[in-house]
Order: C-alpha cells, then structure tokens, then sequence
C-alpha cells in the first residue's frame, strides 16, 4: 500500500517567517494530495489540495507544491502568524483506491512570537 | 452546507465494556463515511470506510466494528473494550466518487 513520510516532525518558526513541510510518497499513481490543519482536540480542517495534473496551488498565505517525477509535495505558509500554530498533516490518495488516504505522521508548527 | 457531528465528544470507560460512537451528515446524500483512529501525537489510522448502507470495509484488524444502519448514520462500535482502544476517533464524509475528506470534531476515548 502507500506510504507517506513527512519532514520534520516538529518546526518552530518565528512569526513572519516562512515554514515548508515536505512529503514524499510510495505509490506512483496515487493523484491526490490534500494537507490538513489540526487544532488541539479538534478534528483536521483541509486547508488546501492538489491533483496530480498540476504543479503548485497558491490560496493567499499557503502554497502546495508537486513533483511526480520525485513522488513529494511540500507545503509552503508564508508571514506566519500565531494561529498558524498547529499540527499538519499531508496525505495521498488514488482513485482506484476508492481515494482512501494515507497520511503523514504530522508536523507540530510552532510560530513564535 | 454539509455538516458532520460527532458524539459523544468524549468518554471514558472501563475495559471489558461496549462502546458505541456515532456520527452523522446533514447536507448531502450517499456520502462515502469513513472512522480513523488517532494515538496520542500520531497520524491518521482509516479503521473502516463505507460507501452506502450496510456497505462496511475494514481496513485493520481491531476489536471495533462498524455499521452503516442509514444513509448520512455511521457507527462504530465494540463488545468489550481493550485498554488499546484509547485514543481520539475521527469520523470523516466525502461525496460518492469524489477525492475530498471532510472531518468531524471527534470522540475522545479514555479506557480504564
């Protein structure tokens, strides 16, 4: 089955800078990449995604880039500010899969102020 | 819009009793529905995914199981309780055939 490993596993930035997690990933046909926030004692809140046909995806201050060829997308916020502060979590899945996920084992962001 | 609940949001019982947690979707029609299971500072486990009623796959081998009795109604359940089965419970919908996992707020599960 896939398997998706995420780096680093803790990151401490200083507010207004930037923060990247990266993810690689096993299965070359997996075409769904989708990152989760996770807020403590919440359940995750999908920030954003991408699918295999595109290269990168901006929404305002976060960013999500794809290399198929390599198998790993990174997850770029920039000017990070106090509520960035979270655990998240990328994943992979396929259609053939019934698109069930497989996820990272997260990344606790800690910005500072 | 589509909303998922969750309850109870937390619980705590003693090894060896049943569990039942239930999740339910507002908004939508023949959802896909999904449980995961989080350890303590861990990643996402898919437990058991459903694509319609009575439709249940495991993808683990565990003391849980899980039934589909209605459309938007997913539950997980177990007969007897094993300290192992600690840990925050995740029920999740998407669309039928679509890639986007939506997740609810979670059950807290303490067993003693």
């Amino acid at each position: 089955g896939e398997n998706v490993e995420q780096h680093p596993s803790t990151l401490s930035v200083q507010e207004g800078d930037s923060a990247v997690i990266k993810c690689t990933y096993s299965d070359s046909a997996s075409n769904y990449f989708p990152w989760y926030k996770q807020e403590l004692g919440k359940g995750p809140q999908l920030i954003i995604d991408i699918r295999s046909n595109v290269g990168e995806k901006k929404d305002q201050r976060i960013a999500v880039t794809l290399n198929k060829t390599a198998k790993h997308f990174s997850l770029h916020i920039t000017e990070t500010q106090p509520e960035d502060s979270a655990v998240y979590f990328c994943a992979a899945s396929k259609r053939s899969n019934d698109y069930k996920l497989s996820f990272g084992a997260g990344t606790t962001v800690t910005v500072r102020a | 819009s589509q909303t998922i609940h969750q309850w109870p949001a937390t619980l705590v019982q003693p090894v060896g009793s049943p569990l039942s947690l239930e999740c339910t979707v507002e908004g939508t029609s023949n959802p896909n529905l999904y449980w995961y299971r989080q350890a303590a500072g861990r990643g996402l486990q898919l437990l058991f995914y459903s694509v319609g009623i009575g439709q249940i796959s495991s993808e683990v081998p565990q003391n849980l199981s899980a039934s589909r009795p209605q459309d938007r109604q997913f539950i997980l359940s177990s007969k007897k309780l094993l300290l192992s089965d600690s840990g925050f419970y995740l029920c999740a919908w998407s669309a039928g055939g679509a890639e986007t996992q939506y997740f609810g707020p979670g059950t807290r599960l303490l067993v003693l």
